[in-house]
């Protein structure tokens, strides 16, 4: 079964750091582009980052840009999302999703809970 | 605010056909391939429409996607109670270099 299981997700006091692990099975996760996605609550889909299957290309929205890092390990078929610098606003539930080739989020998870507060 | 327009709800009764807009800009639905996402209460979201009007195996032909200029829209034939969900419109934006969200739309089935 294809499947994308996020974990990591927790409570954190701003300024503070968190990084979310999204583990793959059922598919040869090393040929496709990851992505991670977030909704804030009661709020709409927002797309955060993506990266391509060897890591040679990263992108980010502007909005955490220079905070937020996404790697991957293809041996352990485990994309992360490392998060700095955590701000009230990036409270959310953070999704990961597999690119398929046709450019669509064709697999998603669950979803990790982050929540920035004092 | 998103750079894509959505209405924030539409509504219809079991059996009617209800469509979902989609505005955006030529950097945008303007010049490249539109994608929906269905997300029911409480779950993830689910692919509905990839390339404008390409339905993924498993998905009812009463969906339908179309695209024309800088708009999109989403179609839902034969509404059912389970088509209660958010909509998602998305596209890859080439003024930002990012996958951008529509707000939603709300599906309320009466």
């Amino acid at each position: 079964e294809v499947q994308l299981v996020e974990s990591g997700g927790n409570l954190v006091e701003p300024g503070g750091s968190l990084r979310l692990s999204c583990a793959a099975s059922g598919f040869p996760f090393n040929i496709y582009w990851m992505h991670w996605v977030r909704q804030a609550p009661g709020k709409g889909l927002v797309w955060i980052s993506r990266v391509n299957p060897d890591v040679t290309h990263t992108t980010y929205a502007a909005s955490v840009k220079g905070r937020f890092t996404i790697s991957r390990d293809n041996a352990k078929n485990t994309l992360y999302l490392q998060m700095n610098s955590l701000r009230a606003e990036d409270t959310a539930v953070y999704y990961c999703a597999r690119e398929s080739r046709h450019d669509a989020f064709d697999v998603w998870g669950r979803g990790t809970m982050v929540t920035v507060a004092s | 605010q998103s750079v894509l327009t959505q209405p924030p709800s539409a509504s219809g009764t079991p059996g009617q056909r209800v469509t979902i807009s989609c505005s955006g800009s030529s950097s945008n639905i303007g010049s490249n391939f539109v994608f929906w996402y269905q997300q029911l209460p409480g779950t993830a979201p689910k692919l509905l429409i990839y390339r404008n009007n390409q339905r993924p195996s498993g998905v009812p032909d009463r969906f339908s996607g179309s695209k024309s200029g800088t708009s999109a829209s989403l179609a839902i034939s034969g509404l059912r109670s389970e088509d209660e969900a958010d909509y998602y419109c998305a596209v890859w934006d080439d003024s930002l270099s990012a996958w951008v969200f529509g707000e939603g739309t709300k599906l309320i089935v009466l």
